[in-house]
C-alpha cells in the first residue's frame, strides 16, 4: 500500500535552515512527489515536484530559498535562510496507480 | 495568470445538499485532471477522488463514493463537486486542484449545522 509517512513537527531558528522529510512506504522508492505548503488560515500552495534522482522542478514565484533533494525512498524539502512567513504546513503528495493521490500527513513546521 | 476561483462559503442544515464551483482560466481546461481535496477543521489534507476533464469521468476515493458527486461544464472551464446528505462531519474546507501542474483554487468552506 502507498503511503508517504511525514514527522508532525520540526522547528529551526529565523534564518537558519531546515530539512524535512518524507518516506515512501516499501516498493516505492522510485516516485516521484510534490511538495505543497500550507500557511495558517490559506490554502495549499505547490512548492515543486521532486524526481527520485533528486531532480525538481518548482512552481512559478517559489523563491531559491526552498529546494528538494532525494536519497532512496526519502524526498526531503530544505528550506534555507528562514523567515518568519515559511513558519507552515508542510504536505507531501504522490500519485499512486493510474492517477490516485496520496498526501503525507504533513508537517507543521515552527520557525523559532 | 493560472487561476482556479472557487464558490463562496456555504451554511447548510444536515440533509441538505450543496453544489462547489471551481472555475478555471490561464491554462486549457482539459490538460489536466481535476482533482477535489478535503481538509477538515484541524486536520491534514484528504484526497477524495478527480475527475477526467477530457471525458468526465470521475474515480471517488475510499469513502467519498455515494454522496459526493464531480462533474463538469467545460464550455465554461468549470468543475462541481456536489455532496448531498450533508452531515455535521462533512464541515470542512474543500479545496479544487489540478496537482500534475500544481494548481490549486483558494478553498471553499462548508459548514453543516443545525
Amino acid at each position: 500500500q502507498l503511503v508517504l509517512t511525514q514527522s508532525p513537527s520540526a522547528s529551526a531558528s529565523l534564518g537558519a535552515s531546515v530539512k524535512l522529510t518524507c518516506t515512501l512506504s516499501s516498493g516505492h522508492s522510485s516516485y516521484a512527489i510534490a511538495w505543497h505548503q500550507q500557511q495558517p488560515e490559506k490554502g495549499p500552495r505547490y512548492l515543486m515536484k521532486l524526481n527520485s534522482d533528486g531532480s525538481h522542478s518548482k512552481g512559478d514565484g517559489i523563491p531559491d530559498r526552498f529546494s528538494g533533494s532525494s536519497s532512496g525512498a526519502e524526498r526531503y524539502l530544505t528550506i534555507s535562510s528562514l523567515q518568519s512567513e515559511d513558519e507552515a504546513d508542510y504536505y507531501c503528495q504522490t500519485w499512486g496507480t493510474g492517477i490516485d493521490v496520496v498526501f503525507g500527513g504533513g508537517t507543521k513546521l515552527t520557525v523559532l | 495568470q493560472v487561476q482556479l476561483v472557487q464558490s463562496g462559503s456555504e451554511l447548510k442544515k444536515p440533509g441538505a445538499s450543496v453544489k462547489v464551483s471551481c472555475k478555471a482560466s490561464g491554462y486549457t481546461f482539459t490538460s489536466y485532471a481535476m482533482n477535489w481535496v478535503r481538509q477538515a477543521p484541524g486536520q491534514g489534507l484528504e484526497w477524495m477522488g478527480w475527475i477526467n476533464t477530457n471525458t468526465g469521468n470521475p474515480t471517488y476515493a475510499q469513502g467519498f463514493t455515494g454522496r459526493f458527486v464531480f462533474s463538469l461544464d467545460t464550455s465554461v472551464s468549470t468543475a462541481y463537486l456536489q455532496i448531498s446528505s450533508l452531515k455535521a462531519e462533512d464541515t470542512a474546507v474543500y479545496y479544487c486542484a489540478s496537482l500534475r501542474p500544481g494548481y490549486w483554487g483558494q478553498g471553499t468552506l462548508v459548514t453543516v449545522s443545525s
